[in-house]
């Protein structure tokens, strides 16, 4: 079953902030965040596979509460550049991806 | 590293012909291989699961006398739609998931192969 983002979409000016959230009515082995470009593949953002687990790179970062079945991105001082599609994966018992309906993000200058 | 390419990275073609495209994972050996559809707008729906050496795992609704996987490398794999329809136009995109001594975790998307049947 397909994890339900919010929001649909956003629209920031640079140097805002934003959050992403990402629920699952299963239980999650992991959660994936991506980033895609009109036009283009996903983009590998960053992977949390503990519950409780939270990680950042540069400004971009991400929490995983195993219990709540949830994972939330967070950017901070957005940037042009960070303007997509953000997408969530959950992962299966398989390995196998499950992606998320999507976030547009799109940041003004 | 974790480079995975597509090719070829578009093509047209006339309904009822077959379209390949392949998938290689150039710095790593991928014993998992992933296939998504990506209709405009949408979310990736994953297609199939292709493991090295056996029969690929489609999601429901997917029919695999239609979308014919095959994995027979640790490093290609192949997707080919048969009897292409101009329902079957979309984007279709690969990840490669490596095995023990490469990539645990992380899935590596190809550029994507956008299908346009006429």
């Amino acid at each position: 079953q397909q994890p339900v983002q919010s929001p649909q979409a956003v629209i920031l000016r640079e140097g805002e902030d934003a959050v992403i959230n990402c629920s699952s009515s299963k239980a999650l082995y992991s959660v994936h965040w991506y980033r895609q470009k009109h036009g283009e593949a996903p983009v590998f953002l960053m992977i949390l596979l503990k519950g409780g687990e939270q990680k950042g790179h540069d400004k971009i970062s991400a929490s995983f509460n195993e219990k709540k079945q949830q994972s939330s991105l967070y950017l901070t001082a957005s940037q042009l550049s960070y303007s997509g599609t953000y997408f969530c994966g959950t992962e299966g018992s398989a390995r196998q991806l499950t992606f998320g309906s999507g976030t547009q993000l799109t940041v003004l200058p | 590293g974790a480079v995975v390419s597509q090719h070829p990275s578009w093509v047209i073609c006339k309904s009822g012909t077959s379209v390949k495209i392949e998938c290689r994972s150039l710095d790593f050996q991928a014993t998992t291989m992933f296939w998504y559809r990506q209709f405009p707008k949408q979310s990736l729906m994953l297609m199939a699961t292709s493991n090295e050496g056996s029969k690929a795992t489609y999601e429901q609704g997917v029919e695999k006398d239609k979308f014919l996987i095959n994995h027979a490398s640790l490093t290609l794999s192949t997707l080919t739609v048969t009897s292409a329809h101009p329902e079957d136009s979309s984007f279709y995109i690969c990840s490669a998931r490596g095995n023990q001594q490469g990539p645990t975790y992380e899935q590596y998307f190809g550029p994507g192969t956008r299908l346009t049947v006429t």
